[in-house]
């Protein structure tokens, strides 16, 4: 099983449109969560971290769930500047508590006028 | 703030010669950054951690020798690919954090290596 598994799409949706990535982690012990938006050839940029209580970033909502170890994105009224790679990251305490990031293959979503 | 600069954006080299890629903290100390690597269509892989004032961490796989990273400040992480061959050829990224990655780590914005 992969340490962070996202299903990779595409996701094609209409302008408008809500849609919704999940993302599943296999080491518990991870520490905390993120996701990311990477645009084609480009480094990979920070949305918003995740927090245990879900968290809200106008369109966007990012929820976690540490006991089926499951993270979602919800993203509403979806414009065609988010059509991007969604990348699920996890973080986690190495031995020596040094931090290392995990990342999932990311989700691709197009999002279609 | 949490500003990282990497340079150079795209390098196109020789096979045999080796490469320097610079990964900076702008605004904040980093005591450790990361060095990645994506081949496309895939996902970022980390190849390895690096320590100021120490040896880089290498994930399994990396070639500590092919690879070299030195981290001599605070601010400053190089990594230079040495006798790069076509199959190093690809999109190279650094990244940091302030506060060791509690609210997330910015990325420099990448070097495309083209080995030729």
């Amino acid at each position: 099983r992969k340490e962070v598994e996202q299903d990779p799409g595409p996701f094609n949706v209409p302008e408008g449109a809500t849609v919704a990535f999940n993302c599943t982690y296999s080491n518990s012990a991870s520490q905390s969560f993120f996701w990311y938006r990477q645009d084609c050839r480009k480094e990979p940029k920070l949305l918003m971290s995740v927090y245990s209580s879900g968290n809200e970033d106008g369109r966007f909502t990012a929820q976690l769930n540490r006991a089926s170890q499951y993270i979602s994105l919800l993203i509403r009224d979806s414009k065609l500047s988010d059509s991007a790679t969604y990348l699920c990251v996890v973080n986690l305490n190495n031995a020596g508590n040094n931090r290392k990031l995990i990342w999932g293959l990311g989700t691709s979503l197009a999002v279609n006028p | 703030g949490a500003v990282v600069s990497q340079h150079p954006s795209r390098v196109i080299c020789k096979s045999g010669t080796s490469v320097k890629i610079e990964c900076r903290s702008l605004d904040f100390q980093a005591t450790t950054m990361f060095w990645y690597r994506q081949f496309p269509k895939q996902s970022l892989m980390l190849m390895a951690t690096s320590n100021e004032g120490s040896k880089a961490t290498y994930e399994q796989g990396v070639e500590k020798d092919k690879f070299l990273i030195n981290h001599a400040s605070l601010t400053l992480s190089t990594l230079t690919v040495t006798s790069a061959h076509p199959e190093d050829s690809s999109f190279y990224i650094c990244s940091a954090a302030p506060g060791q990655g509690r609210y997330g780590y910015t990325f420099g914005s990448g070097t495309r290596l083209t080995v030729v």
